[in-house]
């Protein structure tokens, strides 16, 4: 596709369980983020990858949140035993590359609600 | 360290009128700028941005925004406002020479009466 794409849009878990957040960058970004909005706040830094790498995942909450990018494209967010305090839009974004200039503008996703009951 | 400040969550104008939103920035290094909007239940979308090039920069939809180093200011303004500009507008900042971790802004929301 030419944007970015997120599945699933909408997911409602209950407290406890295990979900799995995917992200579809566009073809040929090697620069690969995951952001987490709360309600009436900015997108906060999650982790972000270089390749298959993760670059920097400084931003990541606690052990329970773990991402992969095993082929340098496809991205998929992991959490574990979910808390109500997970419930967010997880937004994803690309990039062509990390340097300056126009390669390091970001494209977004249309993100992921995650509920947790 | 880079941060951004977003000095007003909520901005109110009326259809035709100006728009200011302002933006002050922390960066260690020469930064990148840039302001996306979002609209309801829509994704980010980038309106302009600056990269060490021309310190005005225009946007998509009239929008501009002036890169002031010396007051690390870069706020966002359209001189007419039109109702499908009421959103919520981000204020973010980078560092290609240092962190490349994008910062955001907590956001300010727009709101245009007619």
């Amino acid at each position: 596709g030419a944007g970015v794409s997120q599945t699933p849009s909408n997911k409602v878990t209950e407290k406890g369980k295990y979900v799995e957040l995917r992200c579809d960058p566009i073809s040929g970004h090697t620069a690969l983020y995951w952001y987490r909005q709360s309600l009436g706040q900015g997108p906060e830094f999650l982790i972000y990858f270089q390749g298959t790498g993760a670059a920097d995942d400084s931003g990541l909450p606690n052990d329970r949140f773990f991402a992969v990018r095993p082929e340098g494209s496809v991205s998929t967010l992991k959490i574990q035993r979910t808390e109500r305090g997970d419930s967010a839009v997880y937004l994803c974004a690309s990039s062509l590359s990390l340097t300056s200039g126009s390669n390091n503008e970001q494209f977004f996703g249309p993100g992921t609600r995650l509920t947790v009951l | 360290a880079q941060s951004v400040t977003q000095l007003d969550s909520h901005v109110s104008v009326s259809e035709g009128t100006p728009v200011l939103l302002r933006c002050n920035y922390s960066s260690s290094y020469s930064p990148s700028l840039f302001w996306y909007v979002q609209h309801p239940n829509k994704g980010l979308q980038l309106l302009l941005k600056y990269t060490s090039a021309a310190t005005l920069v225009k946007g998509i939809n009239g929008f501009e925004a002036e890169f002031k180093k010396s007051e690390t200011s870069f706020h966002l303004t359209k001189p007419s406002a039109h109702m499908s500009d009421a959103a919520e507008y981000f204020c973010v900042v980078s560092e290609p020479g240092g962190s490349y971790i994008p910062t955001f802004g907590r956001g300010t929301s727009l709101i245009v009466h007619p």
